[in-house]
């Protein structure tokens, strides 16, 4: 398998625009996690869905950011408009949720809002 | 809800030698999981080790073993003979006991550890 799979990888865009995140969770896997990371405030999850229904977004920020899961393999999280303030890494993970498993991240999308 | 502290921003430690990170946490389950990441320059996150929380055993991988205090709620990570590649941020976690909903993982602060060659 090729792993937790996003795009993009890199995004540079001006405040005020639309960013649209895109993941790809691990074929099989029903539960799927967006956190982002900082330097002030680490590792938040974001919003979390398990077989494509959203279970918790309290870690959403506000009204700007979105998250959707239309199936089992696609998820995007959206922010409109962007703001200089959301400039973070954004990781994508998936798991399978039973006992024993763990959690596979994809390799983050750095996201500058200028 | 659950929170995990890690007081260590930074650690160093000379190649060869073993260093310990620490990590407690706060949780009113009695079975949850419990586990160490490395994130190295890349940015990928690495699972390390992981530590279920009814095993009273320290969860080892080679290098790496950790010291689960579960009534101090202390989680912390021993790196052995300790390797350039080992420098990376470390982050501990913590979640509960897999369920039908779902879980998630709630990460501490991190620990940057620097490795001197």
């Amino acid at each position: 398998d090729a792993g937790v799979i996003q795009s993009p990888r890199h995004e540079v865009t001006e405040m005020g625009q639309e960013v649209t995140l895109r993941c790809k969770p691990i074929s099989g896997h029903n539960s799927l996690f967006w956190y982002r990371q900082t330097m002030m405030r680490g590792l938040e999850l974001l919003i979390y869905f398990n077989n494509n229904v959203p279970i918790d977004d309290s870690g959403m920020p506000e009204d700007r950011f979105s998250a959707k899961m239309p199936n089992a393999s696609f998820s995007t999280l959206k922010i409109q408009p962007s703001e200089p303030r959301d400039s973070a890494v954004y990781f994508c993970a998936s798991s399978l949720g039973t006992p024993g498993f763990n959690w596979f991240f994809g390799s983050g999308t750095q996201l500058s809002v200028l | 809800a659950q929170t995990v502290t890690q007081s260590q921003p930074e650690m160093s430690v000379q190649e060869a030698e073993t260093v310990t990170l620490s990590c407690t946490y706060d949780t009113s389950e009695s079975d949850y999981y419990l586990f160490w990441y490395k994130q190295p320059p890349s940015r990928q996150m690495i699972l390390v080790i992981r530590q279920e929380a009814y095993k009273q055993q320290n969860a080892t991988e080679n290098r790496f073993s950790v010291n689960f205090q579960k009534a101090a709620k202390s989680f912390s990570l021993k790196i052995s003979d300790s390797q350039l590649g080992d420098a990376a941020m470390y982050f501990c976690a913590y979640s509960k006991r897999f369920n039908n909903a779902g879980n998630m993982l709630t990460f501490g602060g991190g620990t940057r550890l620097m490795v001197k060659p």
